[in-house]
């Protein structure tokens, strides 16, 4: 299977602050990435669809201005929550389908535990 | 709106136990299923890929029907194993490199 990468696994920071968190696919491209979000005990929800060269596509309710999501090569794809509050403080996950396949196997990064204090 | 339902949301058996958990979706024009299992505070590891074609798919103790005229999905886990605790999320996508939709899965614990 294919390997995706995230960095850092936890972080913890203070409010109002703003952590970047990246994601890489190891072993293919990968034009498109998705990110979710997951909160304790609950499924894992679509934040948005970061692709390669071009903006990203929120979904509905998720601010752009406070999640910035940049995949500036067909291997990393970063999200940067901004002004970090308390409410923000959750388990970020990425994932990523490899180019090309008709499969839509989709591969998932191990995660990245993001505590607001 | 696609929903994905997985129930129960918790489950308990011995050790050795071969078990059925149940995924189901409202929109039947998937393209195709995954389950996954997840650790305690870790990613998603893909368990078993179903194309909207197929009926089932095996690894190893797992088995994964699909009956997309129903809207369902089945893992089986054939002798259950401590092991196998584990959250079990079912998800489906609507096209190839697609964006999935989830299900709140299913804690499984088996005791030894």
């Amino acid at each position: 299977g294919a390997v995706v990468s995230q960095h850092p696994s936890w972080v913890i920071c203070k409010s109002g602050t703003s952590v970047k968190i990246e994601c890489r696919s190891l072993d293919f491209q990968a034009t498109t990435m998705f990110w979710y979000r997951q909160f304790p005990k609950q499924s894992l929800m679509l934040m948005a669809t970061s692709n390669e060269g071009s903006k990203a596509t929120y979904e509905q309710g998720v601010e752009k201005d406070k999640f910035l999501i940049n995949h500036a090569s067909l291997t990393l794809s970063t999200l940067t929550v901004t002004s970090a509050h308390p409410e923000d403080s959750s388990f970020y996950i990425c994932s990523a389908p490899r180019t090309g396949s008709d499969t839509g196997e989709l591969f998932f990064g191990e995660g990245s535990r993001l505590t607001v204090l | 709106k696609q929903e994905v339902t997985q129930i129960p949301a918790a489950l308990s058996v011995p050790e050795g136990e071969n078990l059925v958990l149940n995924c189901s979706f409202t929109d039947s024009a998937i393209y195709n299923l995954q389950w996954f299992r997840q650790d305690p505070g870790k990613g998603l590891t893909s368990l078993l890929l179903i194309q909207s074609s197929q009926r089932e798919q095996t690894s190893g103790r797992l088995n994964a029907s699909l009956d997309k005229s129903s809207g369902r999905s089945t893992l089986y886990i054939a002798a259950s194993q401590p092991g196998d605790s584990a959250t079990y999320l079912c998800a489906v996508g609507p096209g190839a490199n697609s964006k999935l939709t989830f299900g709140k899965g299913i804690t499984l614990s088996v005791r030894p």
